[in-house]
């Protein structure tokens, strides 16, 4: 199974600031990777597949880079609506799998 | 509207079954693959099973291969997750999970959610 992580785990910033996370595969999976947002109660959102192909809907704020086994999720200017945590995925081979999270907050 | 509503889920001894559905809506059901996706209490996302969009394939992540079995209807524009021999380990909600690959690029990211049922495992 390919192993998702992701640092930090959790980051304290406010609104305004540039946010950075970042993932990385145990192996290669060139750009098949997605990043989601999810707020306490609620179902995930996905954010970017393909590594830094933007959903539609989603502000451009968001941004995503990286193929292989390094990505980066970046937020240009953190709003209050963006509080949440954030997963990695990989989608390049069964079993998909998750990263565990990085909780940005105040 | 792209809508995904699940349900059957409850509270359930160890050892016994439970079948989850999803109603699906909004988009052509039998063109995409659907995935079933759970969240332990205050854990992370884990991915479950895949069905191919006419049913034909399913996948499994390891911990629940030969106890769940993901099906669909397409007529109904419903999928299901039938889960037998549960396991107190199984505990979480359990969201039905449109596939994006429809979009080029999307393919096994999921694009569209349900808002998910809660399993408890317990005696």
């Amino acid at each position: 199974d390919i192993l998702m992580t992701q640092s930090p785990s959790s980051v304290s910033a406010s609104v305004g600031d540039r946010v950075t996370i970042t993932c990385r595969a145990s192996q290669g999976i060139s750009s098949w990777l997605a990043w989601y947002q999810q707020k306490p109660g609620k179902a995930p959102k996905l954010l970017i597949y393909a590594a830094s192909s933007l959903q539609g809907g989603v502000p451009s704020r968001f941004s995503g880079s990286g193929s292989g086994t390094d990505f980066t999720l970046t937020i240009s200017s953190l709003q209050p609506e963006d509080f949440a945590t954030y997963y990695c995925q990989q989608a390049n081979s069964f079993p998909f799998t998750f990263g565990p999270g990085t909780k940005v907050d105040v | 509207q792209v809508q995904l509503v699940e349900s059957g889920g409850g509270v359930v001894q160890p050892g016994r079954s439970l079948r989850l559905s999803c109603a699906a809506s909004g988009f052509t059901f039998s063109s995409n693959h659907m995935h079933w996706v759970r969240q332990a209490p205050g854990k992370g996302l884990e991915w479950v099973a895949l069905i191919s969009y006419d049913g034909s394939n399913g996948y499994y992540v390891d911990s629940v291969k030969g106890r769940f079995t993901v099906s669909r209807d397409n007529s109904k524009n419903t999928l299901y997750l039938q889960m037998n021999r549960l396991r107190a380990e199984d505990t979480a909600v359990y969201y039905c999970v449109k596939d994006g690959g429809s979009v080029v690029g999307a393919a096994h990211a999921f694009d569209v959610w349900g808002q998910g049922t809660l399993v408890t495992v317990s005696s």
